[in-house]
């Protein structure tokens, strides 16, 4: 079954530091997403992205945080410097189209700014 | 944010017996709701979904109904099984919106042997 993969599985970073996160959606899908959770807090819903830009992002998402998707396969989430309260579970999802169903998270990446 | 709610952290069942879950959603322009299930360590899988347009979803053991007028939706398990136990969250979406999800807290549950 296809899968999004998310690499790494675990980040260590310093306060203050550029970090990056590592997204393989599935291959033919079109819509792509981040969402992340803080240690006991909801998922939360962070970005957004189709046809190459941002379609919509949280008051989360401030400019600190971006996204790209450099080549036909991957999507990243860079967070510029980051802070204490960035330390939380990151996950990326994509879907096809219109249809939920094919709405699919990744294994997440845990985040720990120290 | 409290758009979402289930109010239940957590449930213990019997296996072999009915687990039901529920949710309460406040915003009446969600008019899509998923559940998901999600190990320690792993992302949510999905598990079922239910547009607005219908009251009830089955699929196997899962079945998902939507109670448009209290805002309220419940999953329901059955038989549950050991490896059922996991943490279920609800999510809401309005399509309008552009199709993000809106979680709940999630729900513990373990269905003991």
């Amino acid at each position: 079954e296809p899968e999004v993969t998310q690499t790494p599985s675990h980040q260590v970073t310093q306060m203050g530091q550029e970090v990056i996160l590592h997204c393989v959606p599935i291959s033919n899908h079109l819509y792509f997403y981040w969402y992340r959770q803080i240690l006991g807090q909801k998922v939360e819903f962070l970005v957004s992205f189709y046809n190459n830009e941002i379609s919509e992002k949280s008051e989360i998402f401030d400019d600190q945080f971006s996204v790209e998707r450099p080549d036909g396969s991957n999507f990243t989430l860079k967070i510029r410097s980051t802070k204490l309260e960035d330390s939380a579970m990151y996950f990326c999802a994509s879907r096809l189209g219109q249809q939920f169903y094919g709405y699919t998270f990744g294994s997440g990446t845990r985040l720990t700014v120290v | 944010d409290q758009q979402v709610k289930q109010n239940s952290p957590s449930l213990s069942v019997q296996e072999g017996r009915i687990s039901i879950l529920n949710c309460d959603y406040t915003n009446s322009m969600f008019d899509y709701f998923l559940w998901y299930k999600k190990y320690p360590a792993e992302g949510p899988t999905f598990l079922i979904s239910i547009s607005s347009i219908k009251d009830k979803n089955e699929d196997g053991r899962f079945t998902v109904f939507l109670n448009k007028s209290a805002k309220h939706l419940s999953l329901h398990i059955v038989p549950s099984q050991p490896g059922d136990s996991a943490v279920y969250f609800c999510a809401a979406s309005a399509r309008a919106a552009g199709n993000k999800l809106t979680f709940g807290g999630g729900t513990r549950v373990l269905v003991k042997p």
